[in-house]
């Protein structure tokens, strides 16, 4: 595809739900990264996948919180026994460098996440 | 710990005058830095960026500028055009950190006629 895209676009979800994100980067793209973006804030990182191996996972926050990309393509970030606190944007990235490489990375539209 | 900060929530210039966004930085380990633009309901879409290793970079109407000793950096727009209006976020990277960005909290910027 031309960008980053990512579905749903919008997610209402019952306190203790579990959702499921999904990311689809462009196409070659090495390295995907997702971020968490609350209102009024800058998107903060969550976790960073090159190819298939997730090289760092340390913005997640919680074990609530769980992301994959099998097949080094498509990614999911899965929310387990959502929170009130969960509601944000949730935006993914992908970019041509790898690991080490400053490179730009290009944003999808994002998942409106909200929880009730 | 804000280790990026654009202290100006935002920022109103008439069309045809130069709009100028501000950045500071904390981490010294950052060397790569990037602005990016946020209509409302869309993604950050890139728009310029510069690493540590120049002071400069220009990209038609958008010019970034670094000041390493000062740790700040600042975009420029010139001429501004109503369709600039827009949330402007600053990030870095840098040795240590990955690729990972670190996001400033936006400048919301309002080209008037």
């Amino acid at each position: 595809g031309a960008g980053v895209s990512q579905s749903p676009r919008y997610k209402v979800a019952k306190r203790g739900q579990d959702v499921a994100l999904r990311c689809d980067p462009i196409s070659g793209h090495v390295s995907l990264f997702w971020y968490q973006q609350a209102l009024g804030q800058g998107p903060e990182f969550l976790t960073y996948f090159q190819n298939e191996a997730q090289l760092d996972k340390s913005g997640l926050p919680s074990d609530r919180f769980f992301a994959e990309r099998p097949e080094g393509s498509v990614s999911t970030l899965k929310i387990q026994r959502t929170q009130q606190e969960d509601s944000a944007v949730y935006l993914c990235a992908s970019s041509l460098a790898a690991a080490g490489a400053a490179g730009t990375q290009y944003f999808g539209p994002g998942t409106r996440l909200l929880v009730l | 710990d804000q280790q990026v900060k654009q202290n100006s929530p935002s920022l109103s210039v008439q069309e045809g005058r130069i709009s100028i966004l501000n950045c500071d930085y904390t981490n010294s380990m950052f060397d790569y830095f990037l602005w990016y633009k946020k209509y409302p309901a869309e993604g950050p879409t890139f728009l310029i960026s510069i690493s540590s290793i120049k002071d400069k970079n220009e990209d038609g109407r958008f010019t970034v500028f670094l000041n390493k000793s000062a740790k700040h950096l600042s975009l420029h727009i010139v001429p501004s055009q109503p369709g600039d209006s827009a949330v402007y976020f600053c990030a870095a990277s840098g040795r240590g950190g990955g690729n990972k960005l670190t996001f400033g909290t936006g400048t919301q910027l309002k080209v008037e006629l």
